[in-house]
């Protein structure tokens, strides 16, 4: 069975970072691209981040580009993403997702709330 | 590619069928996928490539369209069914989202 669990959220002020963690079992994590969406309270979802299998390749949109990093230690079937220089519009429920193009298993989410 | 989904909200009864829409700004080819949404519940993948159901999808779902306009329809609505539904294009980045359709109990 596909597992997906997120950790690391919390409480963070603006202009300060945080890391996200999420730990893959039940598939070979090392095949596969991994994502991070998020859910701002009330909104609708939003991709952030996409990592390639061997981490050599990432992908973000305009929104968290230069404040984001995705990585992954397939040693450990973990996937991070270094969030820096937080805002408030950052506020949001951050998901952990399989990623062979579509989203075919998500994790249960982390919040993250940014305020001061 | 900008994701325009129809309607916000939609009630409806069980038993009945139910259509939602969703406009690409631009051609996606078949490179979409459907979501549903439930509280306390990982979010479910349902429908990829425009209409190829995800292992354990239900065959009540059914997805259409390609190019630019989507349909996903539910025939024969179950209590279940009631939940909050996304479309999303992964044609190319940034991957980006319809604003969802809350299909709720009228």
């Amino acid at each position: 069975e596909v597992q997906l669990v997120e950790s690391g959220g919390g409480l963070v002020q603006p202009g300060r970072s945080l890391k996200l963690s999420c730990a893959a079992s039940g598939f070979t994590f090392s095949n596969y691209y991994m994502a991070w969406v998020r859910q701002a309270p009330k909104k609708g979802l939003e991709w952030v981040a996409t990592i390639s299998t061997s981490g050599s390749r990432t992908y973000y949109p305009d929104s968290v580009k230069g404040r984001f990093t995705i990585s992954r230690d397939n040693a450990k079937s973990s996937l991070y993403l270094q969030m820096n220089s937080l805002k408030s519009e950052d506020t949001a429920t951050y998901y952990c997702a399989r990623d062979p193009r579509y989203f075919d298993y998500w994790g249960q989410g982390v919040m993250v709330t940014v305020s001061s | 590619v900008q994701m325009t989904q129809s309607p916000s909200y939609l009630a409806a009864s069980p038993g009945e069928s139910v259509s939602i829409s969703c406009k690409a700004s631009k051609s996606i080819s078949n490179n979409l996928a459907w979501y549903q949404e439930k509280p306390g519940k990982a979010n479910k993948l349902l429908i990829h490539s425009g209409s190829t159901l995800q292992s354990g999808t239900p065959s009540r779902f059914s997805g259409s369209g390609s190019g630019t306009d989507f349909t996903l329809t539910i025939r024969s609505l179950e209590s279940e069914d009631f939940a909050v539904y996304y479309c999303q294009q992964y044609n190319e980045y940034p991957y980006t989202f319809g604003a969802g359709t809350k299909l709720e109990l009228k």
